[in-house]
């Protein structure tokens, strides 16, 4: 089984500053995708990053990258320059690419960016 | 293009009642998944219908069923509501099942009293 798990459910962060939130998996699966969503106050879950595992070098979008470590199984985001825009709800998730594919999420951690 | 359109956006049910939700798809893709978002336990995947078959099946008991149209509409029912029931049910909306980018509706907030 899949297990994706965020283990700060809250977080704040002043503007400008850069904040990292944390995730880890577990899998037994050799070819995945990870992912970031961001959850505003809208509810609308909306694609942050994508990390396919067979690569490496770490996905970066903007003020927006991760630190993809395949063998201890972490998947972190850094949000630099943090906006306002930025606060909301943050879910970490996996996706196997076997037959059934499908999104195994986090809990989610709550983000607060402090003007 | 519009996006992923889930109705009603909020409903509140009697304990015991039964609610169908609904979920249009992005126009051209024909997967639809199913996911209940509660406080602290995350998005629980429900199910995925693709071409009016449903490919994949949550742990979830039988009071929570779906299916899909011609369209690609897919709707969700849940019968028997129970309290625990209460919850935010976010819909996904992709190409193909293979196809890794997803888009969600914003979700229909089920209350139930």
């Amino acid at each position: 089984a899949q297990t994706v798990t965020q283990s700060q459910p809250e977080m704040s962060v002043q503007e400008a500053e850069t904040v990292t939130l944390s995730c880890t998996y577990d899998t037994s699966e050799n070819n995945y995708y990870l992912f970031w969503y961001k959850q505003p106050p809208s509810r609308q879950m909306i694609l942050v990053i994508r990390q396919e595992a067979y690569k490496q070098q770490n996905a970066t979008e903007n003020r927006f990258s991760v630190n993809f470590q395949k063998a201890a199984k972490s998947f972190s985001l850094k949000i630099s320059d943090s906006q306002l825009g930025d606060t909301a709800m943050y879910f970490c998730a996996f996706m196997k690419l076997s037959k059934e594919v499908q999104f195994y999420f986090g809990t989610g951690t709550s983000l607060t960016v402090i003007p | 293009k519009a996006g992923v359109t889930q109705t009603p956006r909020y409903l509140i049910k009697t304990r015991g009642q039964q609610v169908t939700l609904s979920c249009s798809p992005i126009s051209g893709h024909r997967s639809v998944s199913w996911y209940q978002q509660t406080p602290g336990q995350g998005l629980q995947f429900l199910f995925e219908y693709f071409s009016e078959t449903q490919r994949n099946k949550g742990n979830f008991p039988g009071r929570f069923s779906g299916r899909q149209f011609s369209n690609s509409r897919s709707e969700m029912n849940v019968s028997t509501l129970e309290l625990g029931d209460s919850a935010l049910y976010l819909c996904a909306s992709r190409e193909n099942p293979r196809n890794t980018e997803a888009f969600f509706g914003q979700g229909t907030r089920l209350t139930v009293v």
